[in-house]
């Protein structure tokens, strides 16, 4: 059965940092990754969606990466603000089948 | 933009009492979920529908709970008699055929009192 785990659970930084959230996954046959953004009380919001044949993917200050051979992704936040603050999902793909992790809140502080 | 519709978006009720959520997914997916979030954890898959037929419902309470997707469009999830660990966020998404994203709707908050 796919596990899902997102390191950290929380993170609190100010403003302008760069900073990286991780998601491993225990299934390496994946057909795609997606990262997805909660906001409290909100449903989710597709951030990157990253086949497995590919390396990353970039949405202005996102660039999330895959390494599925060590069941690895990251997403990372160039120069964080105020509105990036949520909560964001790391999701595998089996074949249309969607396994999750349990999140990272982000809060940045002004 | 398309997007899944799900009513109500908020809905409290007693326990044992009924309750329904509805989806409409994109026009033309033949793919829709049904998914649970409880507080604090990421979202789980209750139910798969490719049209109008059940694909994966192995974590669906059935003692309690029924989904039906009738004409291969929207769907209704339905919790009968609702207890209180169901309070929780519920998802509806759907996929495209030959798609790989699942695009979400906004969810419907359920509180069990």
């Amino acid at each position: 059965k796919q596990e899902v785990t997102q390191i950290p659970a929380a993170l609190s930084v100010p403003e302008g940092e760069n900073l990286v959230l991780n998601c491993s996954f225990t299934d390496s046959a994946i057909y795609n990754l997606q990262w997805f953004r909660q906001d409290p009380g909100k449903g989710l919001t597709s951030l990157l969606l990253i086949q497995s044949s590919q390396r990353e993917q970039t949405s202005g200050r996102l660039n999330a990466s895959l390494d599925k051979s060590s069941g690895r992704s990251t997403l990372y936040i160039a120069a964080s603000q105020p509105g990036d603050s949520a909560t964001y999902l790391c999701a595998v793909s089996g074949y249309s089948t969607l396994t999750f992790g349990k999140g990272t809140m982000l809060l940045v502080s002004p | 933009e398309a997007e899944v519709a799900q009513s109500p978006r908020y809905k409290i009720t007693e326990k044992s009492q009924a309750v329904a959520f509805w989806c409409d997914p994109i026009s033309g997916h033949a793919t829709l979920y049904w998914y649970r979030q409880i507080l604090g954890q990421g979202p789980e898959l209750l139910v798969q529908f490719q049209d109008e037929s059940v694909v994966d419902d192995s974590q669906l309470p059935k003692d309690r709970f029924s989904a039906e997707r009738l004409k291969g469009v929207d769907s209704t999830l339905k919790i009968q008699p609702a207890e209180l660990g169901d309070s929780a966020m519920y998802l509806c998404a759907s996929l495209g055929l030959g798609a790989h994203e699942q695009y979400f709707g906004p969810g419907t908050r359920l509180t069990v009192t």
